[in-house]
């Protein structure tokens, strides 16, 4: 049982480049989430799917884009990466009011 | 605006004795309340949830209080260990709206041998 899977675990990208953080759970669980960590500023919310084929923004949306391509999985977009993208990104999953089950985090430097 | 505030300074204590790590609240009103664990490098790892009608969970050296007229949780770790040392986030789980978890910033716990 491999719960939620993120890749890549480590990216460094330069400003202006594209790429696509991807991230599946095996868990059938109907919501899925992508939060930043940064230093001092805790989990902040950048996307939320509460249920396939639905998404929603969070606290710090801007600069990002996302997909429910199925129940399983929820892909985070940057489309012209930025110095301020800088940091550790987490996908999460949980049915609705239980507890969230995290990946392993990607992180990334934008230079 | 809503406000989750953990304490950003890091909590040392003794092996032996009890941590309790504070988490304040304000312009929220919950459905529940989530603990969860960080190690370096890691995701956050589930610890216990507590209900807006729960006063008190337990789980094993873990116990957890919630007070909604005083907006605050409480979270206890008794007879700590070195292996307990992490940051610890307080989670918000609301009522309605966003239906997503809203974290603290988290409290670094060292526990000394």
């Amino acid at each position: 049982n491999a719960g939620v899977t993120q890749t890549p675990k480590f990216q460094v990208l330069k400003t202006g480049q594209s790429m696509t953080l991807q991230c599946a759970q095996d868990m059938n669980h109907n919501s899925m989430y992508w939060y930043r960590q940064d230093p001092g500023m805790g989990l902040r919310l950048i996307y939320y799917s509460a249920s396939e084929g639905t998404t929603d923004k969070g606290e710090v949306p801007n600069g990002y884009n996302v997909s429910r391509l199925n129940k399983r999985e929820f892909s985070l977009r940057l489309e012209s990466a930025a110095p301020s993208q800088t940091s550790v990104y987490f996908c999460a999953s949980r049915p609705l009011h239980t507890e969230a089950f995290f990946g392993q985090g990607t992180r990334l430097t934008v230079v | 605006s809503q406000k989750i505030e953990q304490n950003s300074e890091a909590l040392n204590i003794q092996e032996g004795k009890t941590a309790t790590l504070t988490c304040n609240y304000t312009n929220y009103s919950p459905a529940y309340l989530q603990w969860y664990r960080q190690d370096p490098g890691r995701g956050p790892v589930f610890l216990l949830l507590i209900r807006e009608n729960e006063k008190e969970k337990r789980k094993e050296r873990l116990k957890v209080t919630f007070d909604t007229t005083l907006k605050q949780s409480l979270f206890h770790i008794t007879a700590s260990q070195p292996a307990d040392s992490a940051t610890y986030l307080c989670a918000l789980d609301p009522r309605t709206g966003r239906r997503a978890l809203t974290f603290g910033s988290g409290t670094r716990l060292q526990v000394q041998p």
